[in-house]
């Protein structure tokens, strides 16, 4: 069963330096998602992404954050000059083409992101 | 605001006995709601959807909108049902990519 891929499983960076998330979404999936969840916190939305531009943004996804489809297949998340608060679990998610709030979201493992 | 409370952070019952995870959410359209469930060391993976009205794995959900509640019940738990569960809700305003709003989660640790 495919299913979406996300590396590095683990990232470890220094305060002020970019890091790159990459998610292989489900090869015929159309709506592409970033989530994170700060330890102890909830699952909270960053971005959605369709027809190669952002859909939906959150409060979150402030100019540090950028989403880029590159190749057709791989759906990265840059963060430009990483701050400590944004150590956290990042999940990629996508959905199939169907339209409408009831579509189903599948879910990546997550790359844990630990900013030192 | 859109909300999910989700009161419960753990939930421990034994084998064989019901079981109940509490889900509110705050929305004044018309929500779609959804559980999904994180088993140890694995993903996010979706459970049911209200508006399947289906039945996995013996656990079902029924949105009541005058109480704006989506409890998750199963009549007897079994110790594989252990997980972290996570109510979410989905909004419908016609925009293409629709967002999940979770729940803070409950873990359920079913005792043998």
């Amino acid at each position: 069963e495919p299913e979406v891929t996300q590396t590095p499983s683990h990232q470890v960076t220094q305060m002020g330096q970019e890091v790159i998330l990459r998610c292989v979404p489900i090869s015929n999936h159309l709506y592409f998602y970033w989530y994170r969840q700060i330890l102890g916190q909830k699952v909270e939305f960053l971005v959605s992404f369709y027809n190669n531009e952002i859909s939906e943004k959150s409060e979150i996804f402030d100019d540090q954050f950028s989403v880029e489809r590159p190749d057709g297949s791989n759906f990265t998340l840059k963060i430009r000059s990483t701050k400590l608060e944004d150590s956290a679990m990042y999940f990629c998610a996508s959905s199939p083409p169907r339209r409408g709030a009831n579509n189903e979201q599948f879910f990546g493992p997550g790359t844990r992101l630990t900013v030192l | 605001a859109q909300r999910v409370t989700q009161p419960e952070k753990l939930l421990s019952v034994f084998k064989g006995a019901p079981v109940e995870l509490k889900c509110n959410y705050s929305y004044s359209g018309s929500p779609e709601l959804f559980w999904y469930v994180q088993y140890s060391r694995q993903r996010l993976q979706l459970l049911l959807r209200h508006i399947s009205r289906e039945s996995i794995k013996g656990f079902t959900a029924d949105l009541n909108k005058g109480e704006t509640s989506f409890h998750l019940k199963k009549p007897f738990a079994q110790e594989e049902d252990s997980a972290m569960y996570y109510c979410a809700l989905s909004m419908n305003y016609g925009g293409a990519t629709n967002k999940l709003i979770f729940g803070t989660g409950t873990l359920l640790a079913v005792q043998p």
